[in-house]
This record gives structure tokens, C-alpha cells and sequence, in this order.
């Protein structure tokens, strides 16, 4: 069983342009989170979907940045017009269904965004 | 205010040695779960330990330990045996069940461990 899967691993955009992150989750998992990871810091959650809906997007910028994670194919974090405080590095995360109540999350390996 | 607090400065401790990383939390849900990750400088994140609000024993996995203090709401790491390979930052998080199974974790900022052969 793969995985978590993001690509690309490394991004580089220039100011202005759009960045498009992708994740698919492990085999089985319907809910995909999102959290970015300033240098130095822990990780701060952006947003939660489950298959076609957003069902947490507490920690989403207002603007800029949009999710979706679409019936068919992966995951995609879209942060339009980016601007050098969005380098950071994206992680996403899966988990299955409900077990027990509580449900481990499984990280991917990170895509480091770089913005000139 | 903080949900979760990491204020130890780099740890270091010497090979074989054991070793505890505090982490304390804040919460009003009667119901949450406690996690430990490890980011090596590779940067993935790795899933260590589990502790539920409600279980009675200490949880435990392989060299890892955590003395969980419901009353103090303190969820420390104790690395037993340390290893090279145990240099990384070490995250502490918490999911909060009342809003939802499924819902967010919540991470510290981090400590950094140093493993000194």
C-alpha cells in the first residue's frame, strides 16, 4: 500500500505566477488535509476536504488559495498569484474512515515552494 | 491562546541515554487524542505515538513512551536508548474529537534533538 503521494517535491514560482500542489492519499483514504510549514515552525492546518467537499477550510488565507479534491484524481492546493511569504513547505495528510474514534493521520513527503 | 506548548529549547543528549521532551496542552473538549511526529532533516513527517484522552496506560511503541498527565495536561516524550538517527525535530499535536473524528491537528512549534555519540 503506497503512501502518501505529492508532487512536485520542489516548486519554484516566481511573483505573480500560480502554483499547483498535488497529493493523492493512500489506498482506502477519503479525507485529505492540507498544512503549510514556515521555517522554524510547526505545522499550521489550512483546510480539510473529504471526497468533492470542503468540510474544514478554517486555516485557508481569504484569498489567493483554493482546494479541491475531486471524485476522480488527486488532491490540489492552488495558490494563485504568489507572493515570496508563501515559500513554505506544503504537506498533505490522509486518514481513513472512522476507527475507534480517533484516526491517525499519514503525512506525504512535503512540496518545498520557493517564490522569487 | 496556545493549544499546544513546546518551550524547550535543542535538546542534546548523549547516545544510549534516555531522553524527555515536554509538551503541554490546553484544551476544554473532554475528548482529544495526542500525537508525536519526528522531522528528520529530510523533511518527512513520521508518525511515533498515539495517547487518547481516555486511555489509562501510558502508551507505548517500541522506544517511545509517553507519560501522559491528564490533570497537569502535559504529554512528554521519553525516547529510551537514544540513536543517532533520532536527530530530528519532534512535534507534538492534538486532535480535539468533540468536533469532529475526523478533524485537524493542532501542532507545537517543535523541538530540535541532537544525539551526541
Amino acid at each position: 500500500n503506497a503512501g502518501v503521494m505529492q508532487n512536485p517535491r520542489h516548486l519554484v514560482r516566481r511573483r505573480g505566477q500560480e502554483a499547483r500542489l498535488r497529493c493523492s492519499p493512500m489506498k482506502g483514504h477519503s479525507h485529505v488535509y492540507w498544512y503549510r510549514q514556515l521555517p522554524e515552525e510547526g505545522l499550521k492546518f489550512m483546510v480539510y476536504l473529504q471526497k468533492e467537499n470542503i468540510i474544514d477550510e478554517s486555516g485557508m488565507p481569504k484569498e489567493r488559495f483554493s482546494a479541491e479534491f475531486p471524485k476522480e484524481g488527486p488532491s490540489i492546493l492552488r495558490i494563485q498569484q504568489v507572493v515570496r511569504g508563501d515559500s513554505a513547505a506544503y504537506f498533505c495528510a490522509s486518514s481513513p474512515n472512522l476507527r475507534d474514534g480517533i484516526n491517525e493521520q499519514f503525512f506525504g513527503p512535503g512540496t518545498r515552494l520557493t517564490v522569487l | 491562546a496556545q493549544k499546544i506548548t513546546q518551550t524547550q529549547p535543542g535538546m542534546f543528549v548523549q547516545e544510549k541515554e534516555a531522553v524527555t521532551l515536554d509538551c503541554t496542552y490546553d484544551t476544554s473538549d473532554p475528548s482529544y487524542g495526542l500525537f508525536w511526529y519526528k522531522q528528520p532533516s529530510s523533511g518527512e513527517m513520521i508518525f511515533l505515538i498515539y495517547q487518547g484522552s481516555y486511555d489509562q496506560q501510558n502508551a507505548t511503541e517500541g522506544r517511545y513512551s509517553l507519560n501522559f498527565q491528564k490533570a497537569r495536561k502535559s504529554a512528554n516524550l521519553v525516547i529510551s536508548a537514544s540513536q543517532l538517527g533520532d536527530s530530528a525535530m519532534y512535534f507534538c499535536a492534538m486532535r480535539e474529537i468533540s468536533t469532529g473524528a475526523n478533524s485537524k491537528l493542532t501542532f507545537g512549534k517543535g523541538i530540535t534533538l541532537s544525539v551526541r555519540p
